[in-house]
């Protein structure tokens, strides 16, 4: 069975300001990893994801995740919030196999403060 | 490329009315995924398609939920009846290899 852990349903940053939103996985077999974001009233969008290359991994938007096996983790940053990354975000695990089924973490509000 | 189409986008019933939801996945995916999101959750799997067939609808209530994909292609997702905690959005997703697209959802409010 895997699982997704995202510590802070909401996290509040300055504009400027560094982004860090936390999650944490666990899995019998290795991961794929990815992080989505929500806008409200619209579907999930796909940012970055990890299936076994690189473990630094970059995305859209600025946004980018390093896959730590020994931490079973995987982070999401950006240096610099901007104003339009207000927003939901989810990470989510499948083991690649058995149609690539996602579970997802609980999500993140993230909100930024002009 | 056209993304995954869902429709309607906004439903809202009575408990015990039925009601449907169609999903349009992208073309060329043979994968298809229902997926319902409470308020506040992630969103949590209901029933996977590969093709026509069924892979996994373990999580789906099948008392009251059902699901097909006739043809391989389009998708629809029937509640009947309808429960005041079934209240969440419907999402649809669809793949071709590992990674899913999600299509806008439908968002579902039973009073």
């Amino acid at each position: 069975a895997q699982s997704v852990t995202q510590l802070g349903s909401h996290v509040s940053v300055s504009e400027g300001a560094l982004v860090l939103l936390r999650c944490n996985y666990s899995s019998s077999v290795p991961p794929y990893l990815f992080w989505y974001v929500q806008y409200p009233n619209q579907g999930l969008q796909l940012l970055l994801k990890y299936t076994s290359a690189a473990t630094l991994v970059k995305g859209i938007n600025g946004f980018e995740a390093e896959f730590k096996k020994s931490e079973t983790s995987f982070h999401l940053t950006k240096p610099s919030a901007h104003m339009s990354d207000a927003a939901e975000y989810f990470c989510a695990v499948s083991d690649g196999n058995a149609g690539n089924m996602l579970t997802f973490g609980g999500g993140t509000r993230l909100m930024v403060k002009p | 490329e056209a993304g995954v189409a869902q429709s309607p986008r906004y439903k809202i019933i009575e408990k015990r009315q039925s009601v449907a939801f169609w999903c349009n996945p992208i073309s060329g995916h043979a994968t298809l995924y229902w997926y319902q999101q409470i308020l506040g959750q992630g969103p949590k799997l209901l029933i996977q398609f590969q093709n026509n067939g069924v892979v996994d609808d373990s999580q789906l209530p099948k008392d009251r939920f059902s699901a097909e994909r006739l043809k391989g292609v389009d998708s629809t997702l029937k509640i009947q009846p309808a429960k005041l905690e079934d209240s969440a959005v419907y999402l649809c997703a669809s793949s071709l290899k590992d990674t899913q697209y999600f299509g806008p959802g439908t968002r579902l409010t039973v009073l």
